[in-house]
């Protein structure tokens, strides 16, 4: 069946300028996550969706980082006045309400900034 | 979450069986015990997991120590594609959990 789809898959824009990033979850799945992974580095948790509330936001790194669900469908990160090291490959992954199910990860939107 | 350690790399020959190690020695009762991997420029897979039993499915097997502060991942054939980072993950087995992604493995599967 069809994955955790992530748009666009590659973003160029310059300094100062916004981006939106949006997550296509697997139909079903109530929990929603966003993930950052700098070159080279590990995956930084960012946020976490259940249906379109957000219970825990303790890994957006400033105040410029925001997202947002409708329902349990698609998701948007959005990055306001980017700057070079908001560059990245950000990572969506979504999971079912049942318990202990895996999370899966779509294959991320690569973030540069000029 | 219950921090892994796991070793910074490892070689394994195409054809024979790769085993991961993880140490997980502060793991809790309700922490699962889940498995990923990384090929480069796709997101991470999901393997296995399990919480105290040894677990097969259809990529590999998960081993786990009857402490359970340790567990091997098993790829019975390694093939060349099975060359990837491998993240070994402590995790409460509820919705509202984020997996915690350390450094894992980087195992390189030669000819």
């Amino acid at each position: 069946g069809a994955g955790v789809s992530q748009s666009p898959s590659n973003k160029v824009t310059e300094k100062g300028k916004d981006v939106e990033l949006r997550c296509d979850p697997i139909s079903g799945h109530t929990a929603l996550y966003w993930y950052r992974q700098r070159l080279g580095q590990g995956l930084e948790f960012l946020i976490y969706f259940q249906g379109n509330s957000a219970p825990d936001k303790s890994g957006l790194p400033s105040d410029r980082f925001s997202a947002e669900r409708t329902g349990e469908s698609v998701s948007t990160l959005t990055i306001q006045r980017t700057q070079q090291e908001d560059s990245a490959v950000y990572l969506c992954a979504s999971s079912p309400p049942q318990h202990n199910s895996p999370l899966h990860f779509g294959n991320g939107t690569r973030l540069t900034v000029t | 979450d219950a921090k892994t350690t796991q070793p910074t790399s490892m070689d394994c020959a195409e054809g024979r069986a790769a085993n991961l190690p993880c140490n997980h020695s502060t793991i809790s009762g309700n922490e699962y015990v889940y498995w990923y991997r990384q090929i480069h420029s796709q997101g991470p897979q999901y393997i296995i997991h399990g919480l105290k039993n040894n677990e097969t499915n259809e990529m590999a097997s998960l081993i786990i120590t009857e402490d359970r502060k340790s567990s091997t991942l098993i790829l019975p054939h390694a093939t060349l594609r099975d060359t990837a980072v491998y993240y070994c993950i402590v995790r409460v087995a509820a919705s509202g959990y984020a997996l915690n992604f350390g450094k894992g493995t980087s195992l390189l599967v030669t000819p």
